[in-house]
């Protein structure tokens, strides 16, 4: 069964960093064609692809965050990591990661996804 | 563009049929995924690769396309399937991916 969890702060200050953890099981991620990306939804708004790691190590990001955002994943736990800088209230938001494996170019297992609120 | 256009609701009666559709330019290039996501859950894929369906995925749910446009089609609409529905695919450069703005379906 393959299963992702997402975890990290539920709240954050603007200006910080926020790191996000998704830990994964029923798949690795040092199989040929197998990758993650996070995904987030601001509350009542739209989906919003934010990154991905594949698993020769190759990355990809929003071309409106990539200034910001830093994925990287440890095979050994089973994780994959997210950062997000400078965050701001904007960046409030359910994060979600997915698997996406290269047969089917598809968020085919989610997450349930962790609530984060950027507030003073 | 990198952008995905969706209607942003519509309705259905109960057992009747619904298409939903999707626009963009990267459609011309890359396949659709389909998601639909209820209230308080994660997305949840019901069409990849334009046609495809997971397993698991009852069989009311298909997609097509053509051109800059893909669509999901509920053929007999149940209550179940009340839920935001949201389109995804590569953008124009191949790299990265975009998400449709939703559609709200509704089953009177």
């Amino acid at each position: 069964q393959v299963t992702l969890k997402e975890s990290g702060p539920a709240l954050v200050k603007p200006t910080q960093t926020l790191t996000l953890t998704c830990t994964f099981s029923g798949f690795s991620l040092s199989t040929t064609g197998m990758r993650v990306s996070w995904i987030r939804q601001p509350p009542g708004k739209a989906l919003e692809w934010l990154a991905r790691i594949d698993w020769d190590d190759d990355k990809f990001y929003s071309t409106s965050l990539k200034t910001r955002l830093t994925i990287s994943k440890d095979t050994s736990k089973n994780q994959v990591v997210l950062t997000l800088t400078n965050m701001a209230p904007l960046d409030t938001a359910t994060y979600y990661c997915a698997r996406v494996p290269y047969t089917k170019d598809a968020f085919d297992i989610w997450g349930q996804g962790t609530m984060v609120t950027v507030s003073s | 563009s990198s952008e995905l256009t969706q209607d942003p609701a519509v309705s259905v009666a109960l057992g009747q049929t619904v298409r939903i559709t999707c626009q963009g330019d990267s459609l011309r290039l890359y396949y659709a995924s389909w998601y639909q996501q209820k209230p308080g859950q994660a997305p949840v894929l019901v069409i990849y690769g334009k046609i495809n369906r997971p397993s698991g995925i009852p069989d009311r749910f298909s997609g097509s396309g053509s051109g800059n446009t893909a669509s999901l089609t509920i053929t007999g609409a149940q209550a179940e399937d009340e839920a935001d529905y949201y389109c995804n695919s590569r953008d124009s450069s191949g790299d990265r991916y975009v998400f449709g703005t939703g559609t709200k379906v509704t089953v009177l």
